[in-house]
């Protein structure tokens, strides 16, 4: 019954390595997101989908790239891992394309991810 | 002109007590206001949220007074109990091109029995 779900929880890999992480929402939501969370717990956004088309994509480097095989699945691929992409990942959606009254951010629980 | 500064980064309130949450913003475009509230582990869910035409909304403990002058929100949260212990966030969007919800840093409120 969880209305966006992340996997895994947990990612421990080595710099280098090549990595994915899937999202799924049940809601019927139109918008997707990822959002990426520091050790100081700021959120900072990543990308955005809606209906599949990507909207926003923020200072991101060239190594992480979305894919959204339909408007229900957000998933994130990393390459070449760094130490500084250790940091804790939500994907999210929402009904519409603005973050709105009608239409609030529904956040999953997150992936941390761990680069040694 | 996109941010939203949020204050204190973190609060200690006894039980019982009230929290008081601060965020100000710049650009006036900004038309929904909406709080967050996040455990350890779990995604930031959202709490109560406002527009700029409501100067306070209250929902059970937690309410959101605005001050659209002085361009200011802040989050009330009466009878703090220690369940409420956890990071808040407030954050702000609008109705533009940009489809950005634009997050403050987050207070850890921590809630003593």
């Amino acid at each position: 019954d969880t209305a966006v779900s992340q996997t895994p929880k947990y990612l421990v890999t080595q710099m280098g390595n090549d990595k994915s992480i899937k999202c799924e929402q049940n809601l019927g939501h139109d918008t997707m997101y990822w959002y990426k969370q520091d050790s100081k717990k700021f959120l900072k956004i990543m990308f955005s989908y809606n209906n599949k088309e990507l909207i926003i994509n923020e200072t991101v480097p060239n190594r992480f790239s979305p894919k959204s095989p339909d408007k229900a699945h957000l998933n994130l691929h990393i390459n070449s891992l760094e130490l500084g992409d250790s940091a804790v990942y939500f994907c999210a959606s929402s009904r519409s394309l603005v973050s709105s009254y009608n239409s609030p951010l529904h956040f999953g629980n997150g992936t941390r991810l761990t680069v040694t | 002109q996109q941010q939203v500064k949020q204050s204190p980064q973190s609060l200690i309130v006894q039980k019982g007590g009230i929290s008081i949450i601060n965020c100000a913003y710049e650009n006036t475009a900004f038309d929904y206001f909406p709080w967050y509230q996040q455990f350890p582990g779990k995604g930031p869910a959202l709490l109560i949220a406002i527009r700029p035409d409501v100067s306070e909304k209250k929902e059970g403990r937690f309410t959101i007074s605005f001050n659209k002058s002085a361009k200011q929100f802040s989050l009330h949260i009466m009878d703090s109990q220690p369940g409420d212990s956890a990071t808040y966030f407030c954050a702000a969007s609008m109705m533009d091109s940009s489809y950005k919800l634009i997050f403050g840093s987050g207070t850890r409120l921590l809630v003593r029995p």
